[in-house]
Parts: C-alpha cells; structure tokens; sequence
C-alpha cells in the first residue's frame, strides 16, 4: 500500500463550483498533515497545513479523520486560478514531506 | 533573496557525466531537504540535513548519488556517472527546524541526461 494516496482526477468544474478531493495515508503513527498546491513546471507551494479539529482558510476547508486515516479539502466557490495539482502530504519521521501524487483540478469559465 | 535558490535552473549533460546541484537555503534555516519529480511521478525524498549533518541516507536512490552541506547554509547534491533515469526535477526545500513547520520550495533545478 502506498503511503499517500490520492485520486490523480483530473477533475474538471466550472466556475463558482465546490469540490473535494480525498486522500488515504497508511502509516497511523503520523502527526503532521498539510495540503500542498503544484503549478505546471513550478514548485509545491503549501497551501495549508490540516489540524485533528479541521480548518478553514477563506474558501477552503481541509479536515483529518485519524481513526480511518483519511484527509479531505474542500475548495467552495472554485476561481479560474485554483486550476493546478493538490498534492496531500504526511509528515514523516525525519521531518520530511512524503507527497501523494497529486489530483489535478481544471476550472472552466 | 528571501526565497530557497537552486541552482542550475536547468542542466543538460551526457549520460555518464557528473552533476553538481546547488542549495541555499532561507537565512536561519536549519532544516535543508532534498526531493526529486520525475516526469509523471510524486515527489520523492532524497536527504535532509539538520545543520550540517545527515542522519539518514538510506533515501538516496543508488551510491552514485551524495549531498553534503557547509556552515549550516548552502548545500550540494552531486550524482556521478549520471544516467538516464536520473532525469528529474530536483527540489530542495528548508525549514526553521526539523519539526512540525513549514517547507519551503526552490524552484528546482531541471536535469535532463542525454
């Protein structure tokens, strides 16, 4: 089983629509969750970090289900400039970021 | 600058060459990691230094790659005798510490082997 895994999609929406996208990770001893943003040919910038309360930061809302290891993000009121890869990402045990291979989302006018 | 440098943007070179990436990590970080992309592929991790020492090297994909770093700043990642599946976007980022804080992104460095 793969440590992080996401729908590669792509999921593709029109403006002004909401969409989730899900990821699973395998490893239960994890602490630390964070959703990353990918351009085409550029680097993951972190888009928000996911807490155990679930958290929201204008129209997106990421929330963590420890008991079924699952982490969601919800993106509410989609804008052209949201088109890019999320990557869900576990923090492992040296510090280091381990990457889901990212869902693509496209939004449409 | 404010950002994590890397450096080359990009490099070309025949297979079989040495490579040397580069680092500079953002002032008063002490946690310096490194990644690869491969096309179509997640990120991979590479190495993480905290200062100048590399706990773990157990992540590095064969012997021919190595990573060091200086002064608790700038750090290398050579690869010798590249191949062609070594082709990758190489990404560092750093961190203020090796605990729950955030990473930040160099632009990477683009390595194509002929």
């Amino acid at each position: 089983r793969k440590e992080v895994e996401q729908d590669p999609g792509p999921f593709n929406v029109p403006e002004g629509a909401t969409v989730a996208f899900n990821c699973t990770y395998s490893n239960s001893a994890s602490q630390s969750f964070f959703w990353y943003r990918q351009d085409c040919r550029k680097e993951p910038k972190l888009l928000m970090s996911v807490y155990s309360s679930g958290n929201e930061d204008g129209r997106f809302t990421a929330q963590l289900n420890r008991a079924s290891q699952y982490i969601s993000l919800l993106i509410r009121d989609s804008k052209l400039s949201d088109s890019a890869t999320y990557l869900c990402v576990v923090q492992g045990s040296q510090g280091n970021l381990i990457f889901g291979k990212g869902t693509k989302l496209s939004v449409k006018p | 600058g404010a950002g994590v440098s890397q450096s080359p943007s990009n490099k070309v070179t025949e297979k079989g060459k040495d490579v040397e990436l580069r680092c500079d990590p953002i002032s008063g970080h002490t946690a310096l990691y490194w990644y690869r992309q491969s096309l179509g592929q997640g990120l991979e991790f590479l190495i993480y230094f905290q200062g100048n020492s590399a706990p773990d090297k157990s992540g590095l994909p064969s012997d021919r790659f190595s990573a060091e770093r200086t002064g608790g700043s700038v750090s290398t990642l050579t690869i010798q005798r590249t191949q062609q599946e070594d082709s990758a976007v190489y990404l560092c980022a750093s961190s203020y510490d090796r605990g729950n804080q955030p990473q930040h992104f160099g632009d990477g460095t683009r390595l194509s082997i002929l």
